[in-house]
């Protein structure tokens, strides 16, 4: 099966200016997420979709960062305006409906603000 | 709240030594274990799970035991090779909600 698709692999911006991120994750998979990831750190969760619906955008900083889930399949991340502090790699992950079933990744996009 | 917490790296190692890489766990239910590994340049992938007490998760070589008495699930494998330098991710997930909670990372990396 194809994977979790994410473009672009690297972007470099200056702050206060804007950036869009893109995921197409893996067919069929319900649930999406977004995952900032700063060098040396862990995944820390975005934002959850299930479908097309909100599931957890508790951790999202609301005031610069927003997302949509398209017709419950693709979904974007858009950061505006960018900090220097938002460098970092984001993840895209799904996966299926169902208990105990694990996340597949995208590879990720690299964001710098300078 | 729920958590994971790892061992801190960096962790360096030589070939065909024995790894352990300590993960516990704070769940308010009955969580799902897992370990992901994550190459440079690369997203995580799934290394191995476990979904109850006592199960054993293996893959590739490493293993790792869910310990509901010590709320532990350690990531073992008796000889390392260099492809195994990567980082490494504890995570668990609760049923409630598909929610996932990730360690801080172990950065592995071994030496010919």
């Amino acid at each position: 099966e194809a994977g979790v698709a994410q473009s672009p692999r690297y972007k470099i911006i200056e702050k206060r200016q804007s950036v869009a991120f893109w995921c197409n994750p893996i067919s069929g998979h319900a649930t999406l997420y977004w995952y900032q990831q700063i060098l040396g750190q862990g995944p820390k969760l975005l934002i959850q979709f299930q479908n097309n619906g909100v599931v957890d955008d508790s951790q999202l900083p609301k005031d610069r960062f927003s997302a949509e889930r398209l017709k419950g399949v693709d979904s974007t991340l858009k950061i505006q305006p960018a900090k220097l502090e938002d460098s970092a790699v984001y993840l895209c992950a799904s996966s299926p409906q169902g208990a105990d079933s694990p996340l597949h990744f995208g590879n990720g996009t690299r964001l710098t603000v300078t | 709240g729920d958590s994971v917490t790892q061992m801190e790296g960096p962790v360096t190692l030589s070939e065909e030594a024995f790894l352990t890489i300590n993960c516990t766990y704070t769940a308010t239910g009955y969580p799902s274990l897992f370990w992901y590994v994550q190459y440079p340049g690369e997203g995580l992938q799934l290394l191995l799970k476990a979904t109850k007490a006592d199960d054993k998760g293996s893959n590739k070589g490493f293993e790792a035991t869910y310990r509901k008495e010590t709320t532990s699930f350690h990531l073992e494998k008796g000889s390392v090779q260099v492809s195994d330098s990567a980082v490494y991710f504890c995570a668990l997930s609760l049923y409630t909600g598909n929610q996932f909670y990730f360690g801080t990372g172990t950065s592995l990396t071994v030496i010919p």
